[in-house]
């Protein structure tokens, strides 16, 4: 079955990095576009950064741009997102997700999520 | 960027009970509306997508209509397990922008 797996999360000091990981199974990697969506503690959710099936297209929200950056790495089945020069604002659950057809955009299937918390 | 205003904030109902829950967005998504439902610690769960298509799996008292800019999410006869947040998404362009949620509770 479609599995997605995060890791990576943990405290970090603000303006540091960190890099966050999500290991998928279960389906082709190389057909989906894959997103990362975050949840701040008790708030709603938003959406972070998608990247395309092949790569060679990526999205990101305003407020991360030029700081986070998603990546792929198809022979590992892996989804990554590396954020830099990380503030409070950036404490969340972050949840990599799927697509449910190819290039549907919406979130069918999700990670269970990881806790990345900026916090000196 | 596309706004979504979920409404109300809070739905307090019974189970048995109807639900009828409000996404308003500020531009036409023409159909391109997602309606997620997430419990207590879990991950959100899709429920309806393209504003009226059931996931695979979805209860069928869950539906979804609407169009343009005005969508609601139904629940026919709520259920314990439905008393959850339910959050619309559009991905009309970007950004994917998410409503800030209504909670179902009892």
């Amino acid at each position: 079955q479609v599995q997605l797996v995060e890791s990576g999360g943990g405290v970090v000091q603000p303006g540091r990095s960190l890099r966050l990981s999500c290991a998928v199974s279960g389906f082709t990697f190389r057909n989906y576009g894959f997103h990362w969506v975050r949840q701040a503690p008790g708030k709603g959710l938003e959406w972070v950064a998608a990247i395309w099936s092949d790569g060679s297209v990526e999205y990101y929200l305003d407020s991360v741009k030029g700081r986070f950056i998603i990546s792929r790495d198809d022979s590992k089945n892996t989804l990554y997102l590396q954020m830099n020069s990380l503030g409070a604002e950036d404490t969340a659950v972050y949840y990599c997700a799927r697509d449910i057809n190819v290039g549907s955009l919406d979130f069918g299937y999700w990670g269970q999520g990881t806790l990345v918390t900026v916090s000196s | 960027e596309i706004v979504l205003t979920q409404s109300p904030a809070t739905l307090s109902l019974s189970p048995g009970e109807r639900a009828t829950l409000s996404c308003r967005a500020s531009q036409s998504v023409n159909s391109y509306l997602v309606w997620y439902q997430q419990r207590p610690g879990q991950a959100p769960r899709l429920l309806i997508y393209d504003a009226s298509n059931r996931a695979t799996g979805v209860p069928a008292r869950f539906s979804g209509s609407g169009s343009g800019t005005d969508f609601t999410l139904t629940i026919s006869s709520l259920e314990p397990e439905d008393f959850a947040v339910y959050y619309c998404q559009h991905r009309s362009n970007w950004p994917l922008t998410f409503g800030g949620g209504t909670k179902v509770e009892i």
